[in-house]
């Protein structure tokens, strides 16, 4: 089944805490994404990787960072979580971003919530 | 950068009503996608639009691509209790994939 996992699903942890939300994906996709969503401010992209080993900054970077050693992964890091990184998290992964190579939707994976005292 | 007004923030709707949701943009837009996600739930992909004034249809759902590509629109006909959830337009900028805020969708039974 094609899909994209998260793990884990729900986190409560302290500020300063290193913590590592994972994401795979077994459709051999090319592009893949991190969002945050928050009430009232829609889904924000953190940061996205167009392969392997290229990655950029989304729209909100800050205090977060990730890695694309391999097709198939692409893990968040927190290095020093703070209360504002409270959020619900999602991963995404798609074909490719651009509309010649066809179609692009993004497949979500089903989120994972986290909580910074 | 280029950001996205999504139109309106929340809408209830009776039943068998009709419901749009608008997406509006200051630049052209090479393309958009839209999304649905249900209540605790994560989004999923509905369409994608690229050309100028492209309508496209999914039964009830009715997708349009402004003349200018500088907005699109979401038309569902006669709402059903499954058509709850959050519709997010998602155009894309360059390399990256811009979600609007969302239009929350509430059905009235």
């Amino acid at each position: 089944e094609a899909q994209v996992t998260q793990n884990p699903r729900y986190l409560i942890t302290v500020t300063g805490k290193k913590l590592t939300v994972t994401c795979s994906q077994n459709m051999n996709h090319e592009y893949m994404s991190w969002y945050r969503q928050d009430p009232g401010l829609g889904l924000r992209q953190i940061y996205y990787s167009m392969n392997v080993e290229v990655t950029d900054k989304g729209d909100v970077p800050e205090g977060y960072k990730v890695s694309r050693k391999e097709k198939r992964n692409f893990p968040l890091i927190l290095e020093s979580p703070s209360p504002n990184q409270t959020s619900l998290y999602f991963c995404a992964s798609s074909l490719s971003v651009w509309p010649g190579q066809g179609n692009y939707e993004q497949y979500f994976g089903p989120g994972t919530r986290l909580t910074v005292t | 950068g280029q950001q996205v007004m999504q139109i309106p923030q929340y809408q209830h709707v009776q039943e068998g009503e009709d419901f749009t949701t608008y997406c509006n943009s200051s630049t052209t837009l090479s393309n958009i996608q839209w999304y649905k996600q249900r209540p605790g739930g994560h989004p999923v992909f509905l369409i994608q639009l690229v050309k100028s004034g492209e309508v496209k249809k999914q039964k009830r759902l009715t997708f349009q691509f402004g003349e200018a590509k500088k907005n699109s629109s979401l038309h569902i006909t006669a709402t059903q209790t499954t058509d709850v959830g959050t519709y997010f337009c998602a155009p894309n900028r360059d390399d990256k994939i811009i979600f609007g805020k969302g239009t929350r969708l509430h059905i009235l039974p």
